[in-house]
């Protein structure tokens, strides 16, 4: 069984371009959720989805960040325009179901770098 | 502001030893408590989750939780090389609508 896959696994940007991070769950997850990690800082929760709708968004660090999850299979994450504070490791997981104990798994990441 | 800290390290222990690595959380209603394994260059790997006190063995590997005192702690028995890594802590629950909040890690150094 294929796991969580996100592409691209490395990109390289100017400032204020636009970068788009896709990530595909493990078939049959409901839950999809994006997490970054900026240079050292913690990881930090972005985004929840359930299927198509969006579960919780209040870690969306502000208007230039969208996500969206249509037909709730794959997940796309648009940044843009893209500045230097963006660069980090974008991880993308999915769960079964949501609530304790559940186990999420992680994709291995989009590492993104403004410059 | 919900917190979990650890100790970011390095912490080395020699192979073969206990290696003991601890995290604390400030949010009280945390119910769901891991322990990620993370490689350089690597995404997070589950290692275990625990959510009742006490001990939860499995393997090399034993999780701790004392809600009271709000602390978890990971220990590794016969530490191995392979085990090199930084080990994060998340914590859950439904005040943080179940999203996990992260430690920073620990890193450490297993020494042949």
């Amino acid at each position: 069984e294929a796991g969580v896959t996100q592409f691209p696994s490395h990109s390289v940007i100017e400032k204020g371009q636009t970068v788009t991070l896709r990530c595909d769950p493990i078939s049959g997850h409901d839950n999809l959720y994006w997490y970054r990690r900026v240079m050292g800082k913690e990881i930090k929760f972005l985004l929840h989805f359930v299927k198509e709708s969006k579960q919780d968004e209040s870690g969306m660090p502000n208007n230039r960040f969208l996500a969206e999850r249509t037909g709730g299979t794959y997940s796309t994450l648009k940044v843009q325009p893209a500045e230097l504070e963006d660069s980090g490791v974008y991880f993308c997981a999915s769960s079964q179901v949501q609530g304790t104990g559940n186990t999420i798994y992680f994709g291995e990441g989009s590492w993104l770098t403004v410059v | 502001q919900k917190e979990v800290e650890q100790n970011s390290g390095p912490l080395s222990v020699p192979e073969g030893a206990i290696a003991s690595l601890n995290c604390t959380y400030s949010d009280r209603g945390s119910q769901s408590f891991f322990w990620y394994r993370q490689y350089s260059g690597k995404s997070p790997e589950l290692i275990m989750f625990i959510y009742s006190n006490g001990d939860k063995e499995d393997g090399r590997f034993t999780a701790q939780l004392n809600k009271a005192s709000q602390y978890v702690s990971l220990l590794i028995r016969d530490s191995q090389p392979s085990d090199s890594a930084t080990y994060l802590c998340a914590v859950n629950g439904m005040d943080s609508n179940y999203q996990l909040i992260w430690g920073a890690g620990t890193k450490l150094i297993i020494k042949p």
